[in-house]
C-alpha cells in the first residue's frame, strides 16, 4: 500500500513476555519515528531514524526498550519483559525531511499487557 | 524545552456552530507549528501546517494563524459538521532537532 503499515494492529502478552512490533514506511522516506500514545494522551516520542541510524533515542523510557531499522526501511519497536505499563498505542510516522517535514502516520499497534 | 499546550475536551457543538480549539506552544528557536487530526479508527494526519510567524495554514476550512507574540496557533472553523467530529492535536518541530511535540488532544463531536 501507500500508506504507512504496522503490525500487528493488536497485541496481547502477559507481563514478563517479549514483543516486537513491525512498521514498514511509505517507501522513499528517510526519517521514521515511533510515537507511543495512552488514552487521553498525545503522542509521545520514543526514537526517531534517519536512515539505518537512531539519530535521537531520547525518549525511550529505559532499556527495555530498543528499536532497529537495518536496511534503512522498515523498523522494529522491541519491548522487553513487557510490564503493564508498557500498554499503550505504539504510532509509527515516516518523512520525507527530518525537519519540519509532515509526518505520515500509521493507524497503530495496540499492545495490551496483562 | 519545547512543550504544547492545548485546551481541554470534549467539546460538543451543534452543526454549523463557530470552532475555536486553543493551543499554545514553547519552543526554543523558530518552531513549525502543525494541526493533526485523527478521525474515528483511523490514524493521525496533518490537517495544516505554518513554519514562520504570521504564516496561516488552512486546509478544508480550517484554518490557524501563527502568532508568535502570543505564542499561539489557535483552530478555527467557521462552520463544523458532522464530518468533522475527531480528536485534534497540535504540535510543532522546534526545527533544531527532528523530534515532534503534541499537545493531548482535543476531542470534538458535532451534533446534527
Amino acid at each position: 500500500g501507500a500508506g504507512v503499515s504496522q503490525t500487528p494492529s493488536n497485541k496481547v502478552t502477559e507481563k514478563g513476555k517479549y514483543v516486537e512490533l513491525r512498521c514498514d514506511p511509505i517507501s522513499g522516506h528517510t526519517a521514521l519515528y515511533w510515537y507511543r500514545q495512552s488514552l487521553g494522551q498525545g503522542p509521545e516520542f520514543l526514537i526517531y531514524f534517519q536512515g539505518t541510524g537512531a539519530a535521537d533515542d531520547s525518549g525511550l523510557p529505559n532499556d527495555r526498550f530498543f528499536a532497529v531499522r537495518p536496511e534503512g526501511s522498515v523498523s522494529t519497536l522491541k519491548i522487553q519483559r513487557t510490564e503493564r505499563g508498557d500498554s499503550a498505542v505504539y504510532l509509527c510516522a515516516s518523512s520525507l525531511a527530518g525537519s519540519a517535514g509532515e509526518l505520515f502516520f500509521g493507524e497503530g499497534s495496540r499492545l495490551t499487557v496483562l | 524545552g519545547n512543550s504544547v499546550t492545548q485546551m481541554e475536551g470534549p467539546v460538543t457543538l451543534s452543526e454549523e456552530a463557530f470552532l475555536t480549539i486553543n493551543c499554545t506552544y514553547t519552543a526554543t528557536g523558530y518552531p513549525s507549528l502543525f494541526w493533526y487530526v485523527q478521525y474515528p479508527g483511523e490514524g493521525l494526519q496533518l490537517l495544516l501546517k505554518a513554519t514562520k510567524a504570521d504564516d496561516k495554514g488552512s486546509n478544508k476550512g480550517f484554518e490557524a494563524t501563527y502568532r508568535k507574540e502570543t505564542t499561539s496557533f489557535h483552530l478555527e472553523k467557521g462552520s463544523v459538521q458532522v464530518s468533522d467530529s475527531a480528536v485534534y492535536f497540535c504540535a510543532l518541530n522546534s526545527n533544531t532537532g527532528n523530534q515532534f511535540y503534541f499537545g493531548t488532544g482535543t476531542s470534538l463531536t458535532v451534533i446534527p
